[in-house]
């Protein structure tokens, strides 16, 4: 079974601060990917990447970075939290050979006060 | 800019009774769809995928692809309560990242 696990289920923080969000898979996955999910928005692509240390930005990168060191982790960085960047965070992971069967994290509501 | 369109619903359809999810998508030379279950709370999870047209069958759940209309559909015979969900229609095409609809919710009511 494919696990993708996220640093945290909840998380807290305040205008300003920056935020990591880590996000790790057991399954040698080569692509990784960072959404999040807005009530009535859907799921929208903010940055995924295909290998280590290489990333490609997604429908709405603004506000965001990411950081791919190694395969099985791929970290999204909020450099200066804003309130507008309260959401559901959700990575997901997919094979070379099954590239378009990704396979989703538990997520991470964030919330920016 | 890809579009991938889902009736928001909610569809409420009685416990037994055959559901039918819908999606279409603009963009011609897509390749893969894609059907997502994600139970309230929870991320989604792939449940069905279709490349041709035609049917797709997997136990309760058949994947339905026309290309030439840009329509794709899941039926869920036999409804059962612990269906009640958000379906995610997504769509891939030269690229491998998908498009995903904003989602569908089913209610299967006893």
């Amino acid at each position: 079974d494919v696990k993708v696990t996220q640093s945290s289920r909840y998380l807290v923080k305040r205008t300003g601060e920056k935020v990591f969000l880590e996000c790790v898979q057991d399954m040698d996955h080569e692509n990784m990917f960072w959404y999040r999910q807005d009530p009535g928005l859907g799921l929208r692509l903010i940055y995924f990447s295909y290998d280590v240390k290489m990333k490609e930005k997604g429908d709405i990168p603004e506000g965001y970075s990411v950081s791919r060191e190694k395969k099985e982790r791929f970290s999204l960085i909020l450099e200066s939290a804003s309130t507008n960047q309260t959401s559901m965070y959700l990575c997901a992971s997919s094979s070379q050979g099954a590239i378009y069967e990704q396979y989703f994290g538990p997520g991470t509501r964030l919330t920016v006060t | 800019q890809k579009e991938v369109e889902q009736n928001s619903g909610p569809l409420s359809v009685p416990e037994g009774a055959i559901a039918s999810l819908n999606c279409t998508y603009s963009d011609r030379g897509s390749q893969s769809f894609f059907w997502y279950r994600q139970y309230s709370g929870k991320s989604p999870e792939l449940i069905m995928f279709i490349y041709s047209n035609g049917d797709k069958e997997d136990g309760r759940f058949t994947a339905q692809l026309n290309k030439a209309s840009q329509y794709v559909s899941l039926l869920i015979r036999d409804s059962q309560p612990s269906d009640s969900a958000t379906y995610l229609c997504a769509v891939t095409g030269g690229s491998y990242i998908p498009t995903f609809g904003r989602g569908t919710s089913l209610i299967v009511h006893p």
